[in-house]
Order: structure tokens, then C-alpha cells, then sequence
């Protein structure tokens, strides 16, 4: 099945600064889903974008379907964007799943 | 409009043991799917159920079951818990099978 991998792993900003964070998947894919989880687990939708650009406020993200992968932008970073973000593209084919990357651990420091 | 919810918020069993996890999906979505998420991993997929019919599985034993009811929502059961079990379990609820998931806050179990 198609494998996601995220990078990086972990990533610390001071409040202000500006972040990117990507997305790697294996196949081709025709749609994704952007997610942060926070503290308390709940996973928020930020955007679902099968390709090109999409922005809401301060985030953007990008995909490049045929080069498989996707980029989120976060710009001006609060504390309250820490958590976790995810990217889930489906699982391939008639398959209406989500895969799951091991995600990118965001911590914002005022 | 509610947004996806679930219950109980936190669960704690002892191994052995058999637990029902409830789900109830967005107003308008049919859609519902289970996953199980293990700290500091991703989310990884149980299963989905579309018109009262498991539509897709993951890789996961028989232990794990579920049901979807005519009002669309859904119920996990977990029969023989084991420690591993331990985990939060997501419900996400959808339009239909290939379309934006949208995810409940959880349900944590702790199988001791």
C-alpha cells in the first residue's frame, strides 16, 4: 500500500517565525488531507487538497500530485498552533481509508 | 450543526475484557470509519461502514467488529482486550466513501 512520510519529525519556532512541512507519499494519489491534533487528541481538518494551492489565513498548503508530495505552510506561528500535523492521502484505488504519516511535532515558544 | 461526536470520552478495562465504543457522524454524512491511534504514532485504519455494510478492513484481528445502525451511527467492539488495545480510538464520519473525513474527539481506553 502507499507508504507517507512527513518531515521533519519534530520542529521548535519562536512565536512570529515561519514554518514549512512536508509531505511524501509513495503513489500517485487524488486527494489528501491536511490535520493538526492537538493536546487533547482532537484532529482539526485543515485542508483537503487533491492538487495545486489552497489558503486558509495564516496556513497554505501545496500539492504536486505527480511529483507525490505536498507542503504546509504556516506563517507568523501562535502557541496555539503547537501539536501535532498530520498529512493522510487514501489509501489508493477503490480504498476509501486514510494513511496516516507518523506526522511533524510543531512546539511554538512565546 | 454537531460535528462528529463519540462516547465515553475515556474508558478503563482489564484484559480479558469487552468494550463497545460509540460514534455518531456529522448531519448529512453516511460514512463512518475507525481507527486506532497508539502514542506518538499516526492514526491507522480499522474499518469503514457504508449503508449498515463493513466496506473496507484494516489490518486488524476479528477481535475488533463493528455495526453501523440505520441512522448512520456506528459502534466498535473490542472483544478479549489486550494490553495493546490500549490506545485512542477516532471515529471519522464522511459524505460518502471517498470523500473529506471529518474526526471525532476520541475515545481513550487504558486496558490494564
Amino acid at each position: 500500500g502507499i507508504q507517507v512520510e512527513q518531515s521533519p519529525p519534530d520542529l521548535i519556532l519562536q512565536e512570529g517565525a515561519n514554518s514549512t512541512l512536508r509531505c511524501n507519499f509513495s503513489d500517485s494519489v487524488n486527494n489528501l488531507q491536511w490535520f493538526h491534533q492537538n493536546p487533547w487528541g482532537q484532529l482539526i481538518n485543515l485542508f483537503y487538497i487533491p492538487s495545486g494551492t489552497k489558503q486558509n489565513g495564516r496556513l497554505s498548503a501545496t500539492t504536486v500530485a505527480t511529483e507525490r508530495y505536498s507542503l504546509l505552510y504556516i506563517s507568523s506561528s501562535q502557541t496555539t498552533d503547537s501539536g501535532v500535523y498530520f498529512c493522510a492521502p487514501p489509501g489508493g484505488g477503490s480504498q476509501g481509508n486514510l494513511i496516516f504519516g507518523k506526522g511533524t511535532k510543531l512546539s511554538v515558544k512565546p | 450543526d454537531a460535528g462528529v461526536t463519540q462516547s465515553p470520552t475515556h474508558l478503563i478495562k482489564t484484559r480479558g475484557q469487552q468494550v463497545t465504543l460509540r460514534c455518531s457522524p456529522k448531519s448529512g454524512h453516511d460514512t463512518v470509519s475507525w481507527y486506532q491511534q497508539a502514542l506518538g504514532q499516526g492514526p491507522q485504519f480499522i474499518f469503514q461502514y457504508y449503508e449498515e455494510e463493513e466496506r473496507q478492513r484494516g489490518n486488524f484481528p476479528d477481535r475488533f467488529s463493528g455495526h453501523q445502525f440505520p441512522n448512520y451511527s456506528s459502534e466498535l467492539n473490542v472483544n478479549a482486550l489486550l494490553l495493546g488495545d490500549s490506545a485512542l480510538y477516532l471515529c471519522a464520519s464522511s459524505r460518502d466513501l471517498y470523500n473529506e473525513q471529518f474526526f471525532g474527539p476520541g475515545t481513550r481506553l487504558t486496558v490494564l
